[in-house]
Order: C-alpha cells, then structure tokens, then sequence
C-alpha cells in the first residue's frame, strides 16, 4: 500500500497567517492527489483534486502543488472557517489511502 | 441539488453483519462510482472500495476482502455496503462518495452512517 505522511500533525495559527500543510508518498503518484477538509461530526469536503485544481466553490486562498511524492497544501490567509483538520488522499494506485490528518489550531 | 443521503445508525452485536444504504439525487446515478470510506472516532480516514452502479463492477480494500460486499439498486439510484464479521474494530462512521471520472476525485459525500459494533 503506499502510505501518506503528512506534517505537521497540528498546527497552531492565527487569522490572517499563511499556513502551509505537506503531504508525503511513498512512492510516487504522479499528480493523483486530493486535499479534503473536515470539521467535527462532519463528511470531509474537497478542497483541491489532482494535486492543484481547486474544487467548485471552495476559495481561492486554498491552493495545491507538488507531482511525484511532496505536495503541499497552502491557506494564503487564514480564515476563522478554516479551522479544521485536513487530510491528503492519494487516488493512483489501490488502496487508495490517507494521511493522518493535520489539525489546524486557534493560536 | 446533487446529494447522498445515507441510512440511519445501526447497533451490532460482534459476528453479525450491517448494510448501509446510499441515496443518490440531483444527478445520474449510473454515470458516477460510489466509494465507499470509513473514520473510527478520532481516527482518520480509510478507504473501503468502490462501485460502478452502471455495470455492478467493485474494486475492495485487500483489508476488506471477503468481508465487504458493495451492490446497488439502479431502479431507485442507491448504493450498498454490506459488512459482515463485524468486529469491536468496525465501529466507526461509514460514509459513501461519489466519484467523478473527469476529471477524477470524490467530490460529493454523505453526511454518515454511525455503525456500532458492540455485545
């Protein structure tokens, strides 16, 4: 199975801050990469698919990049709405598996 | 709107099986997969496998096989999960999602199913 790492587990940020999330593979998946967002007692929301195409409707200070094995998730200003964990997901090879997830915190 | 409403929360006793149901609207329901994923509490996401509600044809977790069984009713657009043997480990929310071919992703969920495995 390839396995996702993403760091760090939690982040601490405040409004306004840029924060960026990295995804590792353990091999690559070329740009078979989504980004989900989820709140508590929520289904996760896609936020970017294959690695950099923003979803309908999801903001535009919600950015995806990276090919091969790193990917990054960026938030270019933090937003109250966007506290939440997040977790990468790679969709080229079966299983299909996650990462840990990243909870991003109240600083 | 495109949506999937899931079947209720179910209380099983270890050994038994479950099914979950999956309703589609707002959408053909025979153009899209239905992906199947679960989350224990405070744990994070795992994926099950897939359907193809056009042709029947799945795709299972290794992890799964033998124990999961995905089927659908094209006649009132829902998909299935049914999950036998179940273990303490099963309990977990279950969630099915739509996935799109073009471009590829899964871009619409269901709100969950609460599975309880408990005697």
């Amino acid at each position: 199975d390839i396995q996702m790492t993403q760091s760090p587990s939690t982040l601490s940020a405040s409004v306004g801050d840029r924060v960026t999330i990295t995804c590792r593979a353990s091999q690559s998946i070329s740009s078979w990469l989504a980004w989900y967002q989820q709140k508590p007692g929520k289904a996760p929301n896609l936020l970017i698919y294959k690695a950099s195409s923003l979803e309908s409707g999801v903001p535009s200070r919600f950015s995806g990049s990276g090919s091969g094995t790193e990917f990054t998730l960026t938030i270019s200003s933090l937003q109250p709405d966007d506290f939440a964990t997040y977790y990468c997901q790679q969709y080229n090879g079966s299983p299909w598996t996650f990462g840990q997830g990243t909870k991003v915190e109240i600083k | 709107q495109v949506q999937l409403v899931q079947s209720g929360a179910e209380v099983k006793k270890p050994g038994a099986s479950v099914k979950v149901s999956c309703k589609a609207s707002g959408y053909t329901f025979t153009s899209y997969d239905i992906n199947w994923v679960r989350q224990a509490t405070g744990q994070g996401l795992e994926w099950m496998g897939w359907m193809n509600p056009n042709s029947g044809n799945t795709g299972y977790a290794q992890k799964f096989q033998g124990r999961v069984t995905m089927t659908r009713n094209t006649s009132i657009s829902t998909a299935y999960m049914e999950l036998s043997s179940l273990r303490s480990e099963d309990t977990a929310v279950y969630y099915c999602a739509r996935g799109s071919k073009t471009p590829r992703r899964m871009d619409v969920w269901g709100k969950g199913t609460t599975v309880t495995v408990s005697s």
